[in-house]
């Protein structure tokens, strides 16, 4: 069956324009996860949805970054303002909502020039 | 300190060698224990899941967790250059949905 797919695969943008990264993710997994990987580092938690609401925010680094999803499928992660720290690999899970076993998608690799 | 640490390596290895990947951990309340595997420029792929201690074999591939020490450890008997990749630790407190805390992940080479 179908992975999880994001869009698009890569982004750059010129700093202070805002950018929208999309994740659609496997079907019937109605837990998503938004994850930054920045170079040298690990992956960090930015935001968790169960359904439409997110229970967990706690790793979005500041208030330009925010995330919604519609319809407990597709999600959007919004950076506005970009910053060239921001460059990063933008990866996004699913999982089943009583599970933790998380599947990625390919990831947006997002550069700030 | 992290919450978890990883040795990033990178780590080069003849093929057919065993590779022993390892993490430690300092939140005790962590009872999930993850290893992803990530090819250059693609998205990190399950490849073991564990719960508490004990070793679990899947083919070539052991994971081991040893609570007591927050120590976890993979095991890759007969390497394979097809297996060089980066390789990251995730584990999490509770087995529901919630976020996973991962190391940095190990780079490893497989030498044909």
């Amino acid at each position: 069956g179908a992975g999880v797919s994001q869009s698009p695969s890569n982004k750059v943008t010129e700093k202070g324009k805002d950018v929208e990264l999309r994740c659609d993710p496997i079907s019937g997994h109605t837990a998503l996860y938004w994850y930054r990987q920045s170079l040298g580092q690990g992956l960090e938690f930015l935001i968790y949805f169960q359904g439409n609401s997110a229970p967990d925010k706690s790793g979005l680094p500041s208030d330009r970054f925010s995330a919604e999803r519609t319809g407990g499928s597709v999600s959007t992660l919004t950076i506005q303002r970009t910053q060239q720290e921001d460059s990063a690999v933008y990866l996004c899970a699913s999982s089943l909502p009583t599970s933790n076993e998380q599947f990625f998608g390919p990831g947006t690799r997002l550069t700030v020039l | 300190q992290k919450e978890v640490e990883q040795d990033p390596g990178p780590l080069s290895v003849p093929e057919g060698a065993i590779v022993s990947l390892n993490c430690t951990y300092s939140n005790s309340a962590f009872q999930y224990f993850m290893w992803y595997r990530q090819y250059s420029r693609k998205g990190p792929e399950l490849l073991m899941y564990t719960y508490s201690s004990g070793n679990k074999e899947d083919g070539r591939f052991t994971a081991q967790v040893d609570k007591s020490s927050k120590y976890i450890s993979l095991f890759i008997r007969d390497s394979q250059p097809s297996d060089s990749a980066t390789y990251l630790c995730a584990m999490s407190a509770r087995g529901g949905s919630e976020k996973l805390v991962f190391g940095k992940g190990t780079k490893l080479t497989v030498n044909p």
